[in-house]
């Protein structure tokens, strides 16, 4: 059974940093690409980032372009979102998503259960 | 960057209603298109990916189609279970988008 379970949310302050995990099983995650989607209380879906399967190829929203870092560790089974200079407007849920072997950008058939990251003073 | 646009922003409809939600793209997508589910407090389920083809163990009632720009979802019959929020997305180019989604309620 495919299971990804994310972790690392909280509340930060303004400026402050986080790093969030997804911990991938049940499938062979080095032949996936990954990605996170977060959505804003009350708010619908935004797409955040994307990492290949080898992390040769990674994507980010321009919204959170410069500040957000996304990485895998293959050997773990886990993908990575560092989250610095954190804005009130990062407030949301943050979903890791699995992306359907294709020829990316695909659509996800897998998501996790979402982590919530709340920033605020 | 690739805009979708969804119609409507909510819909009121009954159990055993056949519904349609339009999904629009700010340009051509060909057949680049999924939808998703999603209830409250819980993460979104595929339901359609490709434009029209079903997920895996997703029901039947549910139908896809549309290419280029102009997308729907229908549900042929409404069942209690399918009053929720549904979102289209392209896959088509980056940045991934998805639209604002149609909330789906009872009447």
């Amino acid at each position: 059974e495919v299971q990804l379970v994310e972790s690392g949310g909280g509340l930060v302050k303004p400026g402050g940093s986080l790093r969030l995990s997804c911990a991938a099983s049940g499938f062979t995650f080095s032949s996936y690409s990954m990605n996170w989607v977060r959505q804003a209380p009350g708010k619908g879906l935004e797409w955040v980032s994307s990492i290949s399967s080898s992390s040769n190829s990674i994507y980010y929203a321009d919204s959170v372009k410069g500040r957000f870092t996304i990485s895998r560790d293959n050997a773990k089974n886990s993908v990575y979102l560092q989250m610095n200079s954190l804005r009130a407007e990062d407030t949301a849920v943050y979903y890791c998503a699995r992306e359907t072997l294709g020829s990316p950008p695909y659509y996800f058939d897998y998501w996790g259960q979402g982590t919530l990251v709340t920033v605020s003073s | 960057d690739i805009q979708m646009t969804q119609s409507p922003s909510t819909l009121s409809a009954s159990v055993g209603d056949r519904v349609t939600i339009t999904c629009r793209a700010s340009q051509s997508i060909s057949s680049w298109l999924a939808w998703y589910q999603q209830k409250l407090g819980k993460a979104p389920k595929l339901l359609i990916y490709k434009a029209s083809s079903l997920e895996s163990g997703v029901p039947s009632r549910f139908s896809g189609s549309g290419s280029g720009t102009e997308f729907t979802l229908t549900i042929s019959s409404l069942q209690p279970d399918d009053f929720a929020t549904y979102y289209c997305q392209q896959y088509n180019s980056y940045p991934i988008t998805f639209g604002q989604g149609t909330r789906l309620e009872i009447k």
